[in-house]
């Protein structure tokens, strides 16, 4: 079964870090772009990184640019979002998702979400 | 950046009745490129279409997608109580994604 956990979510002042986790499991892992996707309380969605196959190609959102970065680990089927410079507006469920290319890099498989709060 | 902007805001509406779910784009979107997703209280969303009218493997016949250029459509045939939850598309370009504010679909 395809499936993706994440993990790392929590509570964080302005201007702090935080690390985020995506275990995959039940797919090859590095045959697939990777994207994450966040949802504010009672919002809608927002993409904000996305990661190739291969770990070469990455984008972000603007408002997250210079302070997040997207990595994986193919050893150990692991995408990782490492956050900085963590601002209030950044709270949210965050979600990281299979981005095949067959599917047009729509976000196919979805996990659970992990919520981060930035507060002081 | 696309923007999408969805409408209507709400459908309401009963089960076994059609709905229609709109998105337009501000600028041209690659047919390839446009997507839909359902996504329930407290659950991660779900990719319904893709490449504007490709369905995943397991998602009903009754979802369909149409549209090209600045305008899409998602058409729920026949309502099931399980398909009431907000709907959202997505484009991705120029090395952007960006998703619809989405449309709630309520019991009437």
């Amino acid at each position: 079964e395809v499936q993706l956990l994440e993990s790392g979510g929590g509570m964080v002042q302005p201007g702090g870090s935080l690390r985020l986790s995506c275990a995959a499991s039940g797919f090859t892992f590095s045959n697939y772009a990777m994207s994450w996707v966040r949802q504010a309380p009672g919002k809608g969605l927002e993409w904000v990184s996305f990661i190739s196959g291969s770990g070469g190609v990455t984008y972000y959102t603007d408002s997250v640019k210079g302070r997040f970065t997207i990595s994986r680990d193919t050893s150990k089927n692991m995408l990782y979002l490492q956050m900085k410079s963590l601002r209030a507006e950044d709270t949210a469920v965050y979600y990281c998702a299979t981005a095949p290319q067959d599917y047009y890099y729509a976000m196919d498989v979805w996990g659970q979400g992990t919520t981060v709060t930035v507060s002081s | 950046e696309i923007v999408l902007t969805q409408s209507p805001g709400t459908l309401s509406l009963s089960p076994g009745e059609r709905a229609t779910l709109s998105c337009r784009a501000s600028q041209s979107v690659s047919s390839n490129y446009l997507a839909w997703y359902q996504q329930k209280p407290g659950q991660a969303p779900r990719l319904l279409i893709y490449g504007a009218s490709r369905r995943p493997t397991g998602i009903p016949d009754r979802f369909s997608g149409s549209g090209s250029g600045t305008d899409f459509t998602l058409t729920i045939s026949r309502l099931e109580p399980e398909d009431f939850a907000v709907y959202y598309c997505q484009q991705y370009g120029s090395s952007l994604w960006s998703f619809g504010q989405g449309t709630k679909v309520e019991i009437k």
